[in-house]
């Protein structure tokens, strides 16, 4: 089993909708997990940590799930400019040990 | 502006030679790391450096060397022995390595293919 799972999609949604991404991670041990949004062939750059009590960022909200050892992103009302892959990046320990998933690729159409 | 610098952004090798990336930070991070990225898999890391003068190994080391002579740098050499070079290096930095919340900048990457 990877150690961070994620569907690769694509997800293709029309502008306005609701769209949910889950990212499972395999070592309960984890500490901390991120979500990291990546444009087509550029650096990733941090969207939002996720927090134990989940957490939200607008449009964007995180939620941890550690008894079912999964982390998911939802995004509202989503725009034509959140077209990206999104990176669910998982702390298994406490040295900054990320392991990246491979991604969700989103697309949103007019 | 504070960031991450990485150079060049597009590189082209021959098979058999040695190539240096670049990689600067001027945000006075302790920690810096090396990543590959290759299509539909997530970023593996080759290595990573808490101090200077200090490296260590990732997951995929082999085939790579770095340095860390200066706090603000942290270049990677792709050498011969790399079996599949080909790939988008991306240069990341934190404030320190010890803090499990602490958050990765990336700089924007070079992307490597050997001819």
């Amino acid at each position: 089993r990877k150690e961070v799972e994620q569907d690769p999609g694509p997800f293709n949604v029309p502008e306005g909708a609701t769209v949910a991404f889950n990212c499972t991670y395999s070592n309960s041990a984890s500490q901390s997990f991120f979500w990291y949004r990546q444009d087509c062939r550029k650096e990733p750059k941090l969207l939002m940590s996720v927090y134990s009590s989940g957490n939200e960022d607008g449009r964007f909200t995180a939620q941890l799930n550690r008894a079912s050892q999964y982390i998911s992103l939802l995004i509202r009302d989503s725009k034509l400019s959140d077209s990206a892959t999104y990176l669910c990046v998982v702390n298994i320990n406490n040295n900054n040990d990320m392991r990246f998933g491979a991604g969700t690729r989103l697309t949103v159409k007019p | 502006d504070g960031g991450i610098t990485q150079s060049p952004k597009y590189l082209f090798r021959k098979e058999g030679q040695n190539v240096t990336l670049s990689c600067e930070q001027n945000l006075n991070h302790d920690a810096m790391y090396w990543y590959r990225q290759d299509p539909g898999q997530g970023l593996r890391l080759i290595y990573y450096s808490q101090i200077v003068n200090d490296f260590q190994k990732g997951d995929i080391a082999e085939g790579y060397s770095v340095s860390r002579e200066k706090k603000e740098s942290f270049p990677l050499t792709v050498t011969s022995a790399q079996k599949n070079p080909t790939a988008f290096y991306l240069c990341a930095s934190s404030i320190s390595r010890s803090l499990s919340t602490d958050t990765q900048y990336f700089g924007p990457g070079t992307r490597l293919t050997v001819l």
